[in-house]
């Protein structure tokens, strides 16, 4: 089975603070996905990346980047956090190929304060 | 713009219903379209991947459907259980894009 796991469930930050998110698949995909979940809003794609050192830009970057050093690890980057940054982040994966299933992590619930 | 849309927002039927969730989209040139369960707090869990040449996928109690030319899909669900409570998500991958759009989902309540 597909494991994507998102380092923290749960983060409190502060106004101001660089707020770093973590996520590791371990099978190999080659895409890799950030989104954010909010209630009305639905799930919109923040960044995703289709290869190491490769990005490319979703719906609502503003506010955000991403790393992608290594083919298993995508980090989302909050450079300054904002409250309006408070938010569910997911994580998922998949393989290349625009019929593989996308595969999600558990989610990180932040509070920005 | 693509859009998806997921009528309705909420649904509560008794525990041995089947049961029918709606999903359409505006844009008929998707690629594939994806149905997933999340229960709350938690992240999203692949249930179906219907590829648009394809009018169906069945696992288990559950049956998706797809008819492209319409712009809709429908997530059979049969004898519901209240473990089957949970929220479901449709997603739609148009021609050529890595994107997922996503509906706002269905809350399901199955009571015993």
């Amino acid at each position: 089975d597909v494991k994507v796991t998102q380092s923290s469930r749960y983060l409190v930050k502060r106004t101001g603070e660089k707020v770093f998110l973590e996520c590791v698949q371990d099978m190999d995909h080659e895409n890799m996905f950030w989104y954010r979940q909010d209630p009305g809003l639905g799930l919109r794609l923040i960044y995703f990346s289709y290869d190491v050192k490769m990005k490319e830009k979703g719906d609502i970057p503003e506010g955000y980047s991403v790393s992608r050093e290594k083919k298993e690890r995508f980090s989302l980057i909050l450079e300054s956090a904002s409250t309006n940054q408070t938010s569910m982040y997911l994580c998922a994966s998949s393989r290349t190929g625009l019929n593989s299933p996308l595969h999600f992590g558990n989610g990180t619930r932040l509070t920005v304060t | 713009k693509q859009e998806v849309t997921q009528i309705p927002a909420a649904l509560s039927v008794p525990e041995g219903e089947n049961l029918v969730l709606n999903c359409s989209f505006t844009d008929s040139a998707i690629y594939n379209l994806q149905w997933f369960r999340q229960d709350p707090g938690k992240g999203l869990t692949s249930l179906l991947l219907i590829q648009s040449s394809q009018r169906e996928q069945t696992s288990g109690r559950l049956n998706a459907s797809l008819d492209k030319s319409s712009g809709r899909s429908t997530l059979y669900i049969a004898a519901s259980q209240p473990g089957d409570s949970a929220t479901y998500l449709c997603a739609v991958k148009n021609d050529g894009s890595y994107q997922l759009t996503f509906g706002k989902g269905t809350k399901l309540s199955v009571i015993p």
